[in-house]
């Protein structure tokens, strides 16, 4: 069965820095592109990152670009997002998704996500 | 970047009901790279339509999407209870993948 399990959500301090963790499991990981999207309270979808199946390749939102950084390890089936100077506006529930080939495909699976909480 | 602007914010409408939203995109790009999402309360997002008119698996025929160049529809041509939610569209080409801002379907 297929998952995807975010987790290292929490609280931290404005200006502090956070590792999220995504562990994927019931696909072959390595085939997939994947890419981290998040949600504040009350509000809509905010796609962030993505990187190749390989991870060779990378992209940002214009939002976190040189804040977020967005790596992977396919020999444990898992994605990481290195969040960096967190403000009030990163408080938000964040997803792991997948999408097959280069990442010019639709997400077509999501995880649950793990809330970030930015408070002094 | 492309920006997604959805409309109306809010469709309200009763069971059995059609159900018709908006997607329009701030500059062309082929609808092969066009996605609508579903997402209910305390879910994660689900994938309906992608490719602008491609239903995803086990999505039901009541749902479709059409449209090309910068305007967009998701059509539901029956609401069933469980059709109650946000939906979203999605550019998924060139990075930014953007969304629009979502459009909730009420009772």
């Amino acid at each position: 069965q297929m998952q995807l399990v975010e987790s290292g959500g929490g609280v931290v301090q404005p200006a502090r820095s956070l590792r999220l963790s995504c562990a994927a499991s019931g696909f072959t990981f390595s085939n997939y592109a994947m890419h981290w999207v998040r949600q504040a309270p009350g509000k809509g979808l905010e796609w962030l990152a993505a990187i190749s199946y390989d991870g060779t390749y990378t992209f940002y939102a214009y939002s976190v670009r040189g804040r977020f950084t967005i790596s992977r390890d396919n020999s444990r089936n898992s994605l990481y997002l290195q969040l960096g100077s967190l403000t009030t506006e990163d408080t938000a529930l964040y997803h792991c998704a997948r999408s097959r080939g280069d990442g010019k495909n639709p997400l077509d699976y999501w995880g649950q996500g793990t809330l970030v909480t930015v408070s002094s | 970047e492309i920006v997604l602007t959805q409309s109306p914010g809010t469709l309200s409408l009763s069971p059995g009901e059609r159900a018709t939203l908006s997607c329009r995109a701030s500059q062309s790009f082929s609808s092969s790279y066009l996605a609508w999402y579903q997402q209910k309360p305390g879910q994660a997002p689900r994938l309906l339509i992608y490719g602008a008119s491609n239903r995803a698996t086990g999505i039901p025929d009541r749902f479709s999407g059409s449209g090309s160049g910068t305007d967009f529809t998701l059509t539901i041509s029956r609401l069933e209870p469980e059709d109650f939610a946000v939906y979203y569209c999605q550019h998924y080409g060139d990075s930014p993948k953007m969304f629009g801002q979502g459009t909730k379907v009420e009772i």
